[in-house]
């Protein structure tokens, strides 16, 4: 199963509300899991089953879709939250992951 | 709390084989899967596979069988990752993650571990 994040790149100003897509090639139902990485740091899981806040993770992060098409909102974006964000599908084998959104600073 | 630490880096020359480690401490090691991943340098992340420790069994991606094993200690609670026939394109970080049970996802990750191939 191919994952296809959009945008792969994005620039945006604290306050901004930021989604970021991921398309499944096939659907996955909602077995779909994003995660926050930034430079020389492993993964942080945010977001599992499409929609579920990981513990821990702020109420500004949500999550939504089913099927092929899913979605990564940030309502109001934060200094600590310009990272890299990834899409990964666990309904299948391989374990696949998008190739990623980098949030930058505007 | 719960924590994966990894082995350090890795300088190998090509063809020959690796060996990372992850030991996992504040959790029941047995209770859940250990996944590998791997992530070249600024590149994606990629899955390679899992290893269930309680019973040893794997499941590799189709792109690394043959070339990967991934095993593990239960006495000291650490999964291993073996990569064999090493070429420069296998240069990347190689990170443990564990797998949730309730939690669909990789909940937990270690720190990371840089293998670099080179001659």
């Amino acid at each position: 199963i191919q994952l296809t994040q959009s945008p792969s790149f994005l620039s945006a100003s604290v306050g901004d509300r930021v989604t970021i897509t991921c398309r499944a090639s096939q659907g996955i139902s909602s077995y779909l899991a994003w995660y926050q990485q930034k430079p020389g740091k492993a993964p942080k899981l945010l977001i599992y089953a499409a929609s579920t806040l990981q513990s821990g993770v702020p109420s500004r992060f949500s999550g939504s879709g089913s099927g092929t098409e899913f979605t990564l909102t940030i309502s109001s974006l934060q200094p600590e939250d310009f990272a890299t964000y990834y899409c990964q599908q666990l309904n299948s084998y391989p374990r696949t992951f998008g190739g990623g959104t980098k949030v930058e600073i505007k | 709390q719960v924590q994966l630490v990894q082995s350090g880096a890795e300088v190998k020359k090509p063809g020959a084989s690796v060996k990372v480690s992850c030991k996992a401490s504040g959790y029941t090691f047995t209770a859940y899967y250990m996944h590998w991943v791997r992530q070249a340098p600024g590149q994606g992340l990629e899955w390679m596979g899992w290893i269930n420790p309680n019973s040893g069994g794997t499941n590799y991606a189709q792109k690394f069988q043959g070339w990967v094993t991934m095993t593990r200690d239960t006495s000291i609670s650490t999964a291993y990752m073996e990569l064999s026939r090493l070429r420069s394109d296998d240069t990347a970080v190689y990170y443990c993650a564990r797998m949730g049970i309730l939690v669909r996802g990789f909940d937990y990750w270690g720190q990371g571990s840089l293998v670099t191939v080179s001659s």
